[in-house]
């Protein structure tokens, strides 16, 4: 069925380093692809997003690349600050417009000072 | 800025009583959705609304489920014969167009017991 894997669960980080979280996704007509950060007790936050007539999107310190032939698509966030210690959470869109948003099961990220 | 408003932010009920989650969404907002994240878990899509009527619901919308928008800002899900597997967050969100950017209200808290 359809389903959305993201790799890694957890990761641990260094304060300056990069992250990355990739997430495969299996349904070839997926076109839309955000990324939530959660933080404890409250609801996802959307950092970004991208659509699948693009390959990659920047926004200051996060950015979002799609592979659509390989159908995976990887959260970027350079210089990682302790205040981006969360869980993320990836998304993508089955069925067309309107239709399923699966999110994959999370990356709980740590960025140690 | 606008937000996504969820009322309670927590319920405590017995199994098999009836809930009714709130939700306002941001008021220029045409879609909404609600979403459930049991704890530790990822968030689980359930159901999506336009235009007065379900755009698309998962397999864990069953006939248990309702939602309802009842006026020009509330955005209701009502859960019948509350089971204990129930117990979870329920996120609500909105969005302006479909597929875009979500927005999630903080989520409430239901524990059934």
């Amino acid at each position: 069925g359809e389903n959305v894997e993201q790799h890694p669960s957890t990761l641990s980080v260094q304060e300056g380093d990069s992250a990355v979280i990739k997430c495969t996704y299996s349904d070839s007509a997926s076109n839309y692809f955000p990324w939530y950060k959660q933080e404890l007790g409250k609801g996802p936050q959307l950092i970004i997003d991208i659509r699948s007539n693009v390959g990659e999107k920047k926004d200051q310190r996060i950015a979002v690349t799609l592979n659509k032939t390989a159908k995976h698509f990887s959260l970027h966030i350079t210089e990682t600050q302790p205040e981006d210690s969360a869980d993320y959470f990836c998304e993508a869109l089955y069925g067309g417009s309107q239709g399923n948003l699966i999110f994959g099961k999370g990356t709980k990220l740590s960025v140690k000072p | 800025e606008p937000e996504v408003t969820q009322t309670p932010s927590h319920q405590v009920t017995q199994m098999g009583q009836e809930v009714i989650l709130r939700c306002v969404p941001i008021s220029n907002h045409l879609y909404f959705y609600w979403y459930r994240q049991i704890l530790g878990q990822k968030v689980e899509f359930l159901v999506s609304f336009y235009n007065n009527e379900i755009s698309e619901k998962s397999e864990i919308f069953d006939d248990q489920f309702s939602v309802e928008r009842p006026d020009g800002s509330n955005f209701t899900l009502k859960i019948r014969s509350t089971k204990l597997e129930d117990s979870a967050m329920y996120f609500c969100a909105s969005s302006e167009v479909d597929p875009g950017s979500q927005y999630f209200g903080p989520g409430t808290r239901l524990l059934v017991l």
